[in-house]
């Protein structure tokens, strides 16, 4: 089981460039989110997804952008990189409902994209 | 946004000893989790907390959900290097989850 794949998991920018980063998930999920880690400040929510075709904002979205075109996948696109940006990125999943009745917020995580923006 | 306070930040420990981390926030959150990350990897998570009051363990961890839905502890007893990681606390209210800024254990031999 593949779970949450990441791609790539290391780039190195200029500042001003542009790049994509991919999660696939093979779980069905509904959900998927992109977070970055930055030392001391945990995980800070980008933007997400409920669902395929739709994206909205999180904590830290300025900078970035998001499509769900399929269900599977969530790409988060940086148009004009910034040092500011140099972090580490995980994209997460969970289905819709789960073992409880409600939401559970139970995550399952890639790996990982270390992006370092010179 | 919701702020998650999560202390100590770095715990450096003696091997066998037990581990106490919590996490408090000013709003209130419907499910309490713990992941935990080790380097190189996404966070995993340990366990998850879902009604005020709730004791939940998991081998040699236990944590629990504040009654006033505010705030959570993780305590890991004799704890052993495998343990070493960064532990996040993170509540859930809606589509959202809110991290706390982590834990990071250390374990001496």
């Amino acid at each position: 089981n593949a779970g949450v794949t990441q791609t790539p998991k290391f780039r190195v920018l200029k500042t001003g460039q542009s790049m994509t980063l991919l999660c696939a998930q093979d779980m069905n999920h509904e959900y998927m989110y992109w977070y970055r880690q930055d030392p001391g400040m945990g995980l800070r929510l980008i933007h997400y997804s409920v669902g395929e075709g739709t994206t909205a904002k999180g904590e830290v979205p300025d900078g970035y952008n998001v499509s769900r075109l399929k269900k599977q996948n969530f790409l988060l696109g940086l148009e004009s990189a910034a040092p500011s940006q140099t972090s580490v990125y995980f994209c997460a999943s969970r289905p819709l409902g789960g073992q409880r009745p409600f939401n559970t917020g139970e995550l399952f995580f890639g790996e990982g994209s270390r992006l370092t923006v010179l | 946004g919701q702020q998650l306070n999560q202390s100590p930040q770095s715990m450096f420990i003696q091997e066998g000893e037990d581990v106490s981390m919590n996490c408090t926030s000013s709003s209130i959150f419907n499910t309490w989790l713990w992941y935990k990350q080790e380097p190189g990897e996404g966070p995993v998570l340990l366990i998850a907390l879902y009604k005020a009051g709730e004791l939940t363990s998991n081998g040699r961890l236990t944590a629990q959900f504040g009654i006033t839905r505010k705030d959570s502890f993780l305590n890991i007893s004799a704890s052993i290097p495998s343990d070493v990681g960064i532990y996040f606390c993170a509540g859930n209210a809606g589509n959202m989850l809110t991290f706390g800024g982590g834990t990071r254990l250390m374990v001496k031999p």
